[in-house]
């Protein structure tokens, strides 16, 4: 049974850029949540999917954007990245009821230049 | 890989020791508390799990306190080898609210052989 998945790895882009990171969930979750964590933090949440939709975000501003589909994967969308964007991207997956048991993957790591 | 525990506070130790790595978490309200290790360049791994009406759970080589009222959370790691060398976070979710984790700040646990 295979774990959370994300793609890229790693990814580097430049100031002003538009990025897309994706993550496929553990077999039989269907919610997706997703963190952005910076050298030597915690986690922060930045928001979660049920049902194809949005239903939870944290303190993060509109350019971050996100989209769940039918299969229950996931994509992060960032656009007009800041140097600030630069951090290790997570995705958590949870059975549906049961939104604190969240497994993660192995996140994507993020540069802005 | 690169490190998530920079400027992180930092337990030492050494193999064989027992080690306790203590969190502060925020909401009274909370019902549901998760410890995670994230090893360098690896997302967080569920370590054990503790919910709101219980003071202790043991797992194997671990074991998590939970004193509600200073809102205090411990993990203890009995035995600690080189492979527990990572960074802990405890994490608190509470069912009625904000469903999804908040993290602490982490720890970095050292052990040396």
């Amino acid at each position: 049974d295979a774990g959370v998945t994300q793609s890229p790895t790693h990814l580097i882009k430049t100031r002003g850029q538009q990025v897309t990171l994706r993550c496929s969930p553990k077999s039989g979750h269907d919610t997706v949540s997703w963190y952005q964590q910076a050298l030597g933090q915690g986690p922060q949440f930045i928001f979660q999917y049920y049902e194809e939709e949005e239903r939870q975000r944290g303190n993060f501003p509109d350019r971050f954007s996100g989209h769940q589909f039918p299969n229950y994967s996931s994509e992060l969308n960032v656009n007009a990245l800041w140097l600030g964007d630069s951090a290790l991207y997570l995705c958590a997956s949870s059975p549906t009821g049961r939104a604190g048991e969240q497994y993660f993957g192995p996140g994507t790591r993020l540069t802005v230049t | 890989g690169e490190s998530v525990g920079l400027h992180l506070p930092t337990l030492s130790v050494q193999e064989g020791d027992n080690s306790i790595i203590n969190c502060a978490y925020s909401n009274s309200a909370s019902d549901y508390f998760i410890w995670y290790k994230q090893e360098s360049g690896k997302g967080p791994q569920f370590i054990i799990d503790i919910r709101s009406n219980m003071d202790k759970r043991q797992g194997q080589r671990v074991t998590v306190l939970l004193n509600k009222t200073v809102k205090h959370l411990s993990l203890q790691i009995a035995a600690t080898q080189p492979g527990d060398s990572a960074v802990y976070f405890c994490a608190e979710f509470w069912f009625s609210g904000y469903s999804t984790l908040t993290f602490g700040k982490g720890t970095m646990l050292l052990v040396s052989p």
